[in-house]
């Protein structure tokens, strides 16, 4: 099993719809959770993190945690075909040593 | 603008040959890491350090691969001899010393390797 699982997609959602990214984690002791966004050919870069249970809003992002399940979401709210990109979950399982899952890919269809 | 910066950013060479990577962090990050991604594989992490010492390179092929960091501003990354197979796209990223317990991690524009 991997430590951090995530729906490879592709994930197609409308524009203006919400898109709705899902990812599993194995490890009960981890603390830190973030997710990255990655263009094509282009690095990760980091969109949102969050560290306690419930939801975290930052303009048209909201990230969920729920530890009791290991389970940890990024909704995108008014999607935009500049959305269109893969995101990675990341999980911190201690110390600065963070796994990253494969990645969803979303397309924005206009 | 503070930004990880990569280079090479594009390096094809023979099966064989050494290559060298470098990185160099965001001013005032104390933390370095570097990845390989693939699509098959996706990011792994390879090695990390801190304060420029070795915390954990626990996912490099040791008998070919090499990690340094000779001083705050520098990360190499180092293969000898390269093969097929190390062909990937390596990132370097960093976190900032005043990170806390956040560990956002910064990521450089990568370097694509090809070995032929």
């Amino acid at each position: 099993q991997k430590e951090v699982e995530q729906n490879s997609g592709p994930l197609s959602v409308p524009e203006g719809a919400i898109a709705s990214l899902n990812c599993t984690y194995s490890d009960r002791g981890s603390q830190s959770f973030f997710w990255y966004r990655q263009y094509s050919g282009k690095s990760p870069e980091l969109i949102m993190f969050i560290y306690s249970n419930g939801d975290k809003e930052d303009g048209r992002f909201t990230a969920q945690l729920n530890k009791a399940s290991q389970y940890v979401s990024l909704l995108i709210r008014d999607s935009q075909p500049s959305d269109s990109a893969t995101y990675l979950c990341a999980v911190n399982t201690g110390g600065f040593k963070t796994i990253f899952g494969a990645g969803t890919r979303l397309f924005v269809k206009a | 603008d503070a930004r990880v910066t990569q280079t090479p950013r594009h390096k094809v060479t023979e099966m064989g040959q050494e290559v060298t990577m470098r990185c160099q962090p965001i001013l005032g990050h104390n933390t370095v890491f570097w990845y390989r991604q693939t699509m098959m594989q996706g990011l792994e992490l390879l090695a990390y350090f801190r304060n420029r010492a070795p915390l954990d390179d626990s996912g490099m092929p040791k008998d070919r691969f090499s990690a340094e960091m000779p001083d705050a501003t520098l990360a190499t990354l180092k293969i000898q001899p390269s093969e097929p197979r190390d062909s990937a796209v390596y990132f370097c990223a960093s976190v900032s010393a005043e990170a806390g317990n956040s560990y956002e991690q910064y990521f450089g524009p990568g370097t694509r390797l090809t070995v032929t």
